[in-house]
């Protein structure tokens, strides 16, 4: 079935350094990257998106691309604060057909002041 | 915009009795909405999607007698968790798609349900 690999499972890094996360997805028919950030407690909040025609799309530190021909998307965060820290969840899913999200098992990031 | 609220934020409950969660886009239409589950330290798993005048269409392993999802309009969607046990506590989220939107979905706050 459909399956969204994420990587890696924590991160740590210190504050002002760039933090990567990666996805991998197994539909090729999947068009749209949604990036969440999950805070304790909290529901998660929509960081950043991506759909295939685009390779890449940036908002202030925040980035996302995307290789369709291999089948993976990243998130780079760059001047990482401490607010930076929580859960991020990757996500795939296909416009136009259920709607329904692929999730990534998500990346638990810490950044050390 | 795309605000989505729930309620309650916490629940807690003897076991065998029942709990609705609601959940609103506060300022937008949504025709579909979806219910999540999530247990500590662990990704979302989507328990079913709901369409607003339709009846849910529930995953593959979820009880859709014990999870009762009512859409019953264009900003509210209910969970109600039948005959709750000590396994069904965890963390209860929904999302929205808005009316006409493609893609994003927007997520709400969560529902913790704690039952004795």
């Amino acid at each position: 079935g459909e399956n969204v690999e994420q990587h890696p499972s924590t991160l740590s890094v210190q504050e002002g350094d760039s933090a990567v996360i990666k996805c991998t997805y197994s539909d090729s028919a999947s068009n749209y990257f949604p990036w969440y950030k999950q805070e304790l407690g909290k529901g998660p909040q929509l960081i950043i998106d991506i759909r295939s025609n685009v390779g890449e799309k940036k908002d202030q530190r925040i980035a996302v691309t995307l290789n369709k021909t291999a089948k993976h998307f990243s998130l780079h965060i760059t001047e990482t604060q401490p607010e930076d820290s929580a859960v991020y969840f990757c996500a795939a899913s296909k416009e136009g057909g259920t709607y329904k999200y692929i999730f990534g098992t998500g990346t638990r990031l810490k950044v050390l002041a | 915009g795309a605000v989505v609220s729930q309620h309650p934020s916490w629940v807690i409950c003897k076991s065998g009795t029942s709990v609705k969660i609601e959940c609103r886009s506060l300022d937008f239409q949504a025709t579909t909405m979806f219910w999540y589950r999530q247990f500590p330290k662990q990704s979302l798993m989507l328990m079913a999607t709901s369409n607003e005048g339709s009846k849910a269409t529930y995953e593959q392993g979820v009880e859709k007698d014990k999870f009762l999802i009512n859409h019953a309009s264009l900003t509210l969607s209910t969970l109600t968790v039948t005959s709750a046990h000590p396994e069904d506590s965890s963390f209860y989220i929904c999302s929205a798609l808005p009316l006409g939107g493609i893609d994003t979905q927007y997520f709400g706050p969560g529902t913790r349900l704690t039952v004795l």
